[in-house]
């Protein structure tokens, strides 16, 4: 149990819709990251939000945005969806003002399926 | 651009056999490493993290070794057991920020 969630579980859209997948963080974390694993594969880096700005945006499109609130929670769009964004999103809190311990706490994911 | 390669991408041990899972990196200048295991269709769950200045680190039956001048980590798990059937998953994150970069990982099956 890390102490980070993820809405909803489970997610089914049609090419072109929009999405927005939700991340609840452990409180007093003040980074949180979004990643992407397509099946099979390693989660790919979509962009990270420290204190509420963005921090670093992996090689994702700009239909990929997202935000990050004051209570922890972050959010995750994606606008004008693909077949190939379906995948499983994770997000990942930390504590970066604590370099020592520095673990990357990942939520449970949402799977994504696009049709 | 960091690549992290694991291999074998996918093995089967009897029960009871000792695991060594291998990740590799190709920058060598990484703040930490870190070892997840995932279980199908679920989240990350960390297992390890190693600091770039340690060589290895333990908890319980596993241990995780560093060699960062030749881009390498080895997951030891020993005494392996059917609830260690699991996607094990190796994360390099470099100096300067905080994002990792994941390998493939290493499908395990342990055979009662």
């Amino acid at each position: 149990e890390t102490g980070v969630t993820q809405s909803p579980t489970h997610l089914i859209k049609t090419r072109g819709q929009q999405v927005t997948l939700r991340c609840s963080s452990q409180s007093g974390h003040n980074t949180v990251s979004w990643y992407q694993q397509a099946l099979g594969q390693g989660p790919q880096f979509i962009f990270q939000y420290y204190r509420e700005e963005e921090n670093g945006r992996g090689n994702f499109p700009p239909r990929f945005s997202g935000l990050q609130f004051p209570n922890y929670s972050s959010e995750l769009n994606v606008n004008a969806l693909e077949l190939d964004d379906s995948a499983l999103y994770l997000c990942a809190s930390t504590l970066t003002t604590d370099p020592s311990t520095d673990t990357q706490y990942f939520g449970p994911g949402t799977r994504l399926t696009v049709l | 651009k960091q690549e992290v390669t694991q291999i074998p991408a996918a093995l089967s041990v009897p029960e009871g056999e000792n695991l060594v899972l291998n990740c590799s990196f190709t920058d060598s200048a990484i703040y930490n490493l870190q070892w997840f295991r995932q279980d199908p269709g679920k989240g990350l769950t960390s297992l390890l993290l190693i600091q770039s200045s340690q060589r290895e680190q333990t908890s319980g039956r596993l241990n995780a070794s560093l060699d960062k001048s030749s881009g390498r980590s080895t997951l030891y798990i020993a005494a392996s057991q059917p609830g260690d059937s699991a996607t094990y998953l190796c994360a390099v994150r470099l100096w300067g920020n905080n994002r990792l970069a994941f390998g493939k990982g290493n499908q395990v099956v342990v055979i009662p």
